[in-house]
Protein backbone atom coordinates (compact mmCIF):
# COMPACT_ATOMS: atom_id res chain seq x y z
CA UNK A 1 0.00 0.00 0.00
CA UNK A 2 0.90 3.63 -0.77
CA UNK A 3 2.03 5.61 2.36
CA UNK A 4 4.28 8.94 2.90
CA UNK A 5 5.57 9.87 6.78
CA UNK A 6 6.45 12.89 7.83
CA UNK A 7 8.70 12.54 10.89
CA UNK A 8 8.21 15.74 12.46
CA UNK A 9 5.35 17.00 14.37
CA UNK A 10 6.58 20.73 14.43
CA UNK A 11 9.45 22.74 12.91
CA UNK A 12 10.23 25.89 14.38
CA UNK A 13 12.32 28.63 11.86
CA UNK A 14 13.16 32.21 13.05
CA UNK A 15 11.48 34.94 10.02
CA UNK A 16 13.53 35.23 7.69
CA UNK A 17 15.45 31.41 7.64
CA UNK A 18 14.77 28.89 5.35
CA UNK A 19 12.71 26.21 6.16
CA UNK A 20 12.46 22.58 5.17
CA UNK A 21 9.33 20.11 5.95
CA UNK A 22 10.14 16.49 5.44
CA UNK A 23 8.39 13.76 3.43
CA UNK A 24 9.17 10.47 2.77
CA UNK A 25 7.09 8.33 0.95
CA UNK A 26 6.56 4.27 -0.16
CA UNK A 27 4.49 3.40 -2.91
CA UNK A 28 5.06 0.75 -5.41
CA UNK A 29 5.40 2.29 -9.37
CA UNK A 30 6.10 5.88 -9.81
CA UNK A 31 4.75 8.51 -7.17
CA UNK A 32 2.35 11.37 -7.55
CA UNK A 33 2.93 13.55 -4.75
CA UNK A 34 1.40 16.61 -3.27
CA UNK A 35 1.72 19.13 -0.11
CA UNK A 36 -1.21 20.68 0.82
CA UNK A 37 -1.40 23.62 3.73
CA UNK A 38 -4.33 24.25 6.17
CA UNK A 39 -4.55 28.06 8.24
CA UNK A 40 -6.35 27.75 11.21
CA UNK A 41 -9.84 26.65 11.31
CA UNK A 42 -9.73 26.41 7.57
CA UNK A 43 -9.50 23.67 4.45
CA UNK A 44 -6.70 22.31 2.73
CA UNK A 45 -5.40 24.10 0.22
CA UNK A 46 -3.20 22.86 -2.59
CA UNK A 47 0.64 23.93 -3.12
CA UNK A 48 1.97 21.57 -5.45
CA UNK A 49 2.60 18.14 -6.95
CA UNK A 50 4.92 15.81 -8.74
CA UNK A 51 4.07 13.90 -11.12
CA UNK A 52 6.67 13.37 -13.44
CA UNK A 53 9.75 15.51 -15.05
CA UNK A 54 11.23 17.79 -12.90
CA UNK A 55 12.76 16.63 -9.77
CA UNK A 56 12.17 20.70 -8.39
CA UNK A 57 8.62 21.27 -8.03
CA UNK A 58 7.49 25.09 -7.60
CA UNK A 59 4.00 26.11 -6.11
CA UNK A 60 2.01 28.51 -4.93
CA UNK A 61 3.14 31.41 -1.90
CA UNK A 62 7.02 30.60 -2.59
CA UNK A 63 7.41 27.48 -1.53
CA UNK A 64 9.37 24.41 -3.54
CA UNK A 65 9.33 20.39 -3.04
CA UNK A 66 12.25 18.28 -4.07
CA UNK A 67 11.57 15.06 -5.18
CA UNK A 68 14.31 12.57 -4.75
CA UNK A 69 13.82 8.87 -5.80
CA UNK A 70 17.06 7.89 -4.50
CA UNK A 71 15.91 8.95 -0.47
CA UNK A 72 12.18 8.44 -1.62
CA UNK A 73 11.44 11.86 -0.55
CA UNK A 74 9.75 15.09 -1.08
CA UNK A 75 10.38 17.77 1.17
CA UNK A 76 8.70 21.00 1.12
CA UNK A 77 11.09 23.95 1.52
CA UNK A 78 11.30 27.43 1.43
CA UNK A 79 14.28 30.11 0.79
CA UNK A 80 12.89 32.63 3.37
CA UNK A 81 10.11 32.12 5.97
CA UNK A 82 7.60 34.44 6.73
CA UNK A 83 5.42 34.53 9.82
CA UNK A 84 2.11 34.44 7.98
CA UNK A 85 3.67 30.54 7.00
CA UNK A 86 2.64 29.33 10.00
CA UNK A 87 0.40 26.97 9.62
CA UNK A 88 -0.09 23.22 9.27
CA UNK A 89 1.73 20.94 6.29
CA UNK A 90 0.36 17.78 4.72
CA UNK A 91 1.92 15.77 2.51
CA UNK A 92 -0.26 13.21 0.26
CA UNK A 93 0.23 10.36 -2.21
CA UNK A 94 -1.80 9.26 -4.47
CA UNK A 95 -3.25 5.96 -3.58
CA UNK A 96 -4.94 4.21 -7.22
CA UNK A 97 -6.84 6.60 -9.61
CA UNK A 98 -9.13 8.10 -6.93
CA UNK A 99 -7.92 8.56 -3.22
CA UNK A 100 -4.95 10.28 -1.68
CA UNK A 101 -3.34 9.00 1.27
CA UNK A 102 -2.12 11.70 3.84
CA UNK A 103 1.02 12.24 6.26
CA UNK A 104 -0.20 13.29 9.65
CA UNK A 105 0.82 16.63 9.30
CA UNK A 106 3.69 19.14 10.31
CA UNK A 107 3.12 22.21 12.26
CA UNK A 108 5.34 25.00 10.93
CA UNK A 109 5.80 28.16 13.47
CA UNK A 110 7.90 30.74 12.20
CA UNK A 111 8.69 33.31 14.71
CA UNK A 112 9.36 36.75 14.31
CA UNK B 1 -11.47 29.02 -9.34
CA UNK B 2 -13.51 25.42 -7.32
CA UNK B 3 -15.31 26.24 -5.33
CA UNK B 4 -16.39 23.42 -2.61
CA UNK B 5 -18.93 24.28 -0.05
CA UNK B 6 -19.56 22.74 3.31
CA UNK B 7 -23.05 24.71 4.44
CA UNK B 8 -22.58 24.05 8.27
CA UNK B 9 -18.77 24.78 9.76
CA UNK B 10 -19.76 24.18 13.35
CA UNK B 11 -21.89 21.67 14.96
CA UNK B 12 -23.14 20.84 18.35
CA UNK B 13 -24.98 17.07 18.50
CA UNK B 14 -26.05 15.19 20.96
CA UNK B 15 -25.41 11.54 20.94
CA UNK B 16 -27.84 9.04 19.02
CA UNK B 17 -28.67 11.95 16.67
CA UNK B 18 -28.78 11.57 13.13
CA UNK B 19 -26.47 13.66 11.46
CA UNK B 20 -26.22 15.17 8.11
CA UNK B 21 -22.98 16.94 6.69
CA UNK B 22 -23.54 18.85 3.29
CA UNK B 23 -21.25 19.34 0.65
CA UNK B 24 -21.65 21.55 -2.56
CA UNK B 25 -18.90 22.00 -5.56
CA UNK B 26 -19.73 24.15 -8.35
CA UNK B 27 -17.02 22.82 -10.78
CA UNK B 28 -18.78 19.54 -12.17
CA UNK B 29 -16.47 17.34 -10.82
CA UNK B 30 -17.05 13.45 -10.94
CA UNK B 31 -15.02 12.63 -7.66
CA UNK B 32 -16.24 13.62 -4.07
CA UNK B 33 -14.67 12.66 -0.58
CA UNK B 34 -15.18 12.93 2.87
CA UNK B 35 -12.21 12.90 5.16
CA UNK B 36 -12.11 13.00 8.60
CA UNK B 37 -9.03 14.98 10.39
CA UNK B 38 -7.62 14.26 13.76
CA UNK B 39 -4.81 15.55 15.38
CA UNK B 40 -1.93 13.51 15.23
CA UNK B 41 -3.93 11.03 12.52
CA UNK B 42 -3.93 13.51 9.72
CA UNK B 43 -6.60 12.82 7.21
CA UNK B 44 -8.86 9.58 6.79
CA UNK B 45 -11.18 8.90 3.96
CA UNK B 46 -14.64 7.88 4.93
CA UNK B 47 -15.91 7.78 1.68
CA UNK B 48 -15.73 9.04 -1.73
CA UNK B 49 -17.90 8.48 -4.80
CA UNK B 50 -16.77 8.77 -8.58
CA UNK B 51 -20.42 9.13 -9.85
CA UNK B 52 -23.79 10.29 -9.01
CA UNK B 53 -25.22 7.18 -7.11
CA UNK B 54 -22.03 5.95 -6.83
CA UNK B 55 -20.06 5.23 -3.22
CA UNK B 56 -17.15 3.48 -2.06
CA UNK B 57 -16.04 2.60 1.12
CA UNK B 58 -12.71 4.15 2.32
CA UNK B 59 -10.37 3.61 5.57
CA UNK B 60 -12.91 4.33 8.27
CA UNK B 61 -16.61 3.94 6.96
CA UNK B 62 -17.73 2.83 9.92
CA UNK B 63 -20.72 4.76 11.49
CA UNK B 64 -21.36 6.39 8.29
CA UNK B 65 -23.32 6.67 5.32
CA UNK B 66 -23.18 8.94 2.44
CA UNK B 67 -25.48 9.59 -0.34
CA UNK B 68 -25.10 11.41 -3.87
CA UNK B 69 -28.20 11.87 -5.78
CA UNK B 70 -26.70 14.90 -7.65
CA UNK B 71 -23.33 15.20 -9.61
CA UNK B 72 -22.64 18.06 -7.24
CA UNK B 73 -23.68 17.35 -4.10
CA UNK B 74 -21.99 14.70 -1.38
CA UNK B 75 -23.78 13.63 1.93
CA UNK B 76 -22.10 12.46 4.71
CA UNK B 77 -25.05 11.03 7.37
CA UNK B 78 -24.23 9.65 11.04
CA UNK B 79 -27.09 7.56 11.64
CA UNK B 80 -26.42 7.73 15.38
CA UNK B 81 -23.57 10.40 16.11
CA UNK B 82 -21.27 9.18 18.92
CA UNK B 83 -18.50 11.33 20.91
CA UNK B 84 -16.00 9.14 19.05
CA UNK B 85 -17.40 11.00 16.30
CA UNK B 86 -16.40 14.48 17.34
CA UNK B 87 -13.83 15.76 14.42
CA UNK B 88 -13.19 17.72 11.87
CA UNK B 89 -14.91 16.39 8.46
CA UNK B 90 -13.69 17.90 5.61
CA UNK B 91 -15.14 17.16 1.89
CA UNK B 92 -13.46 17.67 -1.32
CA UNK B 93 -13.69 17.17 -4.89
CA UNK B 94 -11.39 16.78 -7.82
CA UNK B 95 -11.89 16.07 -11.69
CA UNK B 96 -11.77 12.44 -12.53
CA UNK B 97 -8.92 12.95 -15.29
CA UNK B 98 -7.17 14.88 -13.04
CA UNK B 99 -4.68 14.64 -10.16
CA UNK B 100 -5.59 17.74 -7.39
CA UNK B 101 -7.94 17.42 -4.90
CA UNK B 102 -9.69 20.73 -3.69
CA UNK B 103 -11.32 21.11 -0.12
CA UNK B 104 -13.74 22.60 1.82
CA UNK B 105 -13.16 24.79 4.86
CA UNK B 106 -14.35 21.86 7.00
CA UNK B 107 -17.08 21.23 9.15
CA UNK B 108 -16.10 20.70 13.23
CA UNK B 109 -18.61 18.02 14.65
CA UNK B 110 -18.95 18.12 18.26
CA UNK B 111 -20.84 14.94 20.22
CA UNK B 112 -21.88 15.58 23.90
Amino acid sequence: AQSVAQPEDQVNVAEGNPLTVKCTYSVSGNPYLFWYVQYPNRGLQFLLKYITGDNLVKGSYGFEAEFNKSQTSFHLKKPSALVSDSALYFCAVRDGPDKLIFGTGTRLQVFP
Amino acid sequence: DVKVTQSSRYLVKRTGEKVFLECVQDMDHENMFWYRQDPGLGLRLIYFSYDVKMKEKGDIPEGYSVSREKKERFSLILESASTNQTSMYLCASRIRSGNTIYFGEGSWLTVV
